[in-house]
């Protein structure tokens, strides 16, 4: 079965101080993968997708992240974190080759993160 | 051009009552989704449209739950005899036909209330 893992319900950072929020996932064939922020009371937005080529992705607000296939992983990273990063975070998979009911995105449960000033 | 719009913005309900919910997309896009979403929870898929094709209902939590697409635009969740359960914010997405790997856009929910 098709599946996205966000291992940590909440991250921790402080302010200037790096930070990664990790996402693992489980499809059939090669992946789409794409993260969402959704800041306070504010609806969702795309933050960045990997499609093909290069393994790094860089997206808005200085985000960036790493498709690593062998890990089946896509975490998200920030070199220096900002208190205005404080939102929940969304990593979604699709399987490139699927068909029919599972074309459809596989969400994982978001992970909080809490920058500190 | 506008985004993805939603209506009502806050809905109000007595159990037992049947609720309507709208979402237009962004003009073009083909495909179209809600999910659900509740106090501190991640997301939850309840049915997608794509074009002219089946709608992908395997979301919908009961048959209490119904979807439409008119005209391949403006959407309507019905939800039939509402619960306490049923409240969340139910949020609807669109985005273009081409190629998987479009990015959903989404609009900003409406927060069902359920008395």
């Amino acid at each position: 079965a098709q599946s996205v893992a966000q291992p940590e319900d909440q991250v921790n950072v402080a302010e200037g101080n790096p930070l990664t929020v990790k996402c693992t996932y489980s499809v059939s064939g090669n992946p789409y993968l794409f993260w969402y922020v959704q800041y306070p009371n504010r609806g969702l937005q795309f933050l960045l997708k990997y499609i093909t080529g290069d393994n790094l992705v860089k997206g808005s607000y200085g985000f960036e992240a790493e498709f690593n296939k062998s890990q089946t992983s896509f975490h998200l990273k920030k070199p220096s974190a900002l208190v205005s990063d404080s939102a929940l975070y969304f990593c979604a998979v699709r399987d490139r080759v699927a068909a029919g009911n599972n074309r459809k995105l596989i969400w994982g449960l978001g992970t909080s993160l809490a920058v500190n000033p | 051009g506008a985004g993805v719009s939603q209506s009502p913005s806050n809905k109000v309900t007595e159990k037992g009552k049947d609720v309507e919910l709208r979402c237009d997309p962004i003009s073009g896009h083909t495909a179209l989704y809600w999910y659900r979403q509740s106090l501190g929870q991640g997301l939850e898929f309840l049915i997608y449209f794509q074009g002219n094709s089946a709608p992908d209902k395997s979301g919908l939590p009961s048959d209490r739950f119904s979807a439409e697409r008119t005209g391949g635009s403006v959407s309507t969740l019905t939800i039939q005899r509402t619960q306490q359960e049923d409240s969340a914010v139910y949020l609807c997405a669109s985005s273009q036909l081409a190629g998987d790997y479009n990015e959903q856009f989404f609009g900003p929910g409406t927060r069902l209330t359920v008395l």
